[in-house]
């Protein structure tokens, strides 16, 4: 069965560092991979998507890199700061249908 | 959550009892979604719909309907709600031919 795990469910990092999130699946083949992220009692917001064909893209202080060999997406956020703290969810898709991790919540102590 | 909005926001209800839960969006969007969210689950997908009257299911659908009878508007349906149906519950929606999906503020739902 499709399987999808988000690196350890809590990061924390200090303000002006970078965070690195990892997201790995198996037994899927995603068309792309977007990224999310969802704030405490809020609905997720849409961040970034990478196509199969797309090795990495950029916006702003955020990159997400896909390898699809590996089948792993890294999301890094640089000059983190506090508001940056959140839950970050990755999610596969196909057809117009997502498949979602559980979360990394990661917290930027000042 | 500009354009869709979920309603009620919190419920509480006891076994048994049937609830209908609402999503409505002012977008004009062609496919709109109902997910659980659980700790430890993260988001499953319940129903979707790509269409008025075109609805299909997700990958924990038992115990779920849904209709669509209007563009704007996904209803959810517990017939008979269960204890393990506790959970935040959120609707999204897209475009035609777009990936992304924008997610209402969810839905708080205790059953007792």
């Amino acid at each position: 069965s499709q399987k999808i795990e988000q690196n350890s469910e809590a990061l924390n990092i200090q303000e002006g560092k970078t965070a690195t999130l990892t997201c790995n699946y198996t037994n899927y083949s995603p068309a792309y991979l977007q990224w999310y992220r969802q704030d405490p009692g809020r609905g997720p917001v849409f961040l970034l998507l990478i196509r199969e064909n797309e090795k990495e893209k950029r916006k702003e202080r955020l990159k997400v890199t896909f390898d699809t060999t590996l089948k792993q997406s890294l999301f890094h956020i640089t000059a983190s700061q506090p508001a940056d703290s959140a839950t970050y969810l990755c999610a596969l898709g196909n057809a117009g249908k997502s498949t979602f991790g559980d979360g990394t919540t990661l917290t930027v102590k000042p | 959550d500009a354009g869709i909005t979920q309603s009620p926001r919190h419920k509480v209800t006891e076994t048994g009892t049937p609830v209908t839960l609402r999503c409505h969006q002012t977008e004009n969007h062609r496919y709109m979604y109902w997910y659980r969210q659980d700790p430890g689950h993260g988001l499953r997908l319940i129903h979707y719909s790509y269409g008025v009257k075109d609805t299909d299911k997700g990958e924990v659908s038992d115990g779920y309907s849904v209709s669509r009878s209007k563009t704007e508007d996904f209803l959810l349906t517990l017939e008979s709600a269960t204890s393990s149906q506790t959970s935040v519950y959120f609707c999204a929606i897209s475009g035609q031919g777009e990936e992304t999906q924008y997610f209402g503020p969810g839905t708080r739902l205790l059953v007792l």
